[in-house]
């Protein structure tokens, strides 16, 4: 079975504040996917990252980074810097598997994000 | 080049009446999925799809049915709509890389 836990619910910073958004993932096959996408308050959602299990390389991109680690299952997101826009919901999703499994979406609870001036 | 579309965008069912919601996809995507999300329950997978023809039950499909006839398209219906069926229901298909996710339908069932 897949699952996504985002242990954070809401979190609260003042803008210019670091923030770590945490997803610890579940899942017993050795290929899968990892997504992180972002949801502002219009509604829509929008693509971050995707990152496959053969590949720990932590990414950065400008001022966001992910970090991947199997050991603990988990792969959290660092906004650095943070502004009033990056207010949002985030997400983490997974897919795992081979085959009809690994087309198989599964998301976390999301984390509202709120970023105070 | 439109991605993905929802329709409607908003719906207000009465209790027991039924609906379909329609998913468009133009990127020739194998993968279409249905979610519904909810306050404090994230995205929760309903029903999806793996190809023309085929589907599969998500998370939650109960109250649910769902039809891939063509490959551009997945419907979403409601047989007798529930006040617990009330909630924003979003589309996304996929290819090899990221699912890319239509505006969301916003439906109440009173």
């Amino acid at each position: 079975a897949q699952k996504v836990t985002q242990a954070q619910t809401e979190i609260s910073v003042v803008e210019k504040e670091d923030v770590t958004l945490d997803c610890v993932y579940e899942t017993r096959d050795t290929t899968y996917y990892l997504f992180w996408y972002k949801q502002p308050p219009s509604g829509e959602l929008v693509f971050l990252i995707r990152r496959n299990s053969f590949d720990e390389q932590n990414e950065i991109s400008g001022r966001y980074s992910w970090n991947f680690q199997k050991s603990t299952s988990s792969f959290n997101f660092t906004i650095t810097a943070s502004q009033v826009v990056d207010s949002a919901v985030y997400f983490c999703a997974l897919s795992a598997g081979r085959g009809q499994g690994a087309q198989k979406l599964v998301f976390g609870q999301g984390t509202r994000l709120t970023i105070n001036p | 080049n439109a991605g993905v579309t929802q329709t409607p965008k908003f719906r207000v069912l009465k209790t027991g009446q039924s609906m379909t919601l329609l998913c468009a996809q133009d990127m020739n995507h194998e993968y279409m999925y249905w979610y519904r999300q909810d306050p404090g329950m994230g995205l929760r997978l309903i029903h999806y799809s793996v190809g023309e023809g085929t589907t599969a039950k998500g998370e939650v499909p109960d109250g649910y049915n769902v039809s891939r006839l063509k490959k551009q398209n997945f419907l979403l219906g409601l047989e007798s709509a529930a006040p617990s069926q009330t909630s924003v229901y979003f589309c996304a298909s996929r290819g090899r890389t990221e699912a890319f996710f239509g505006q969301g339908t916003r439906l109440t069932v009173v």
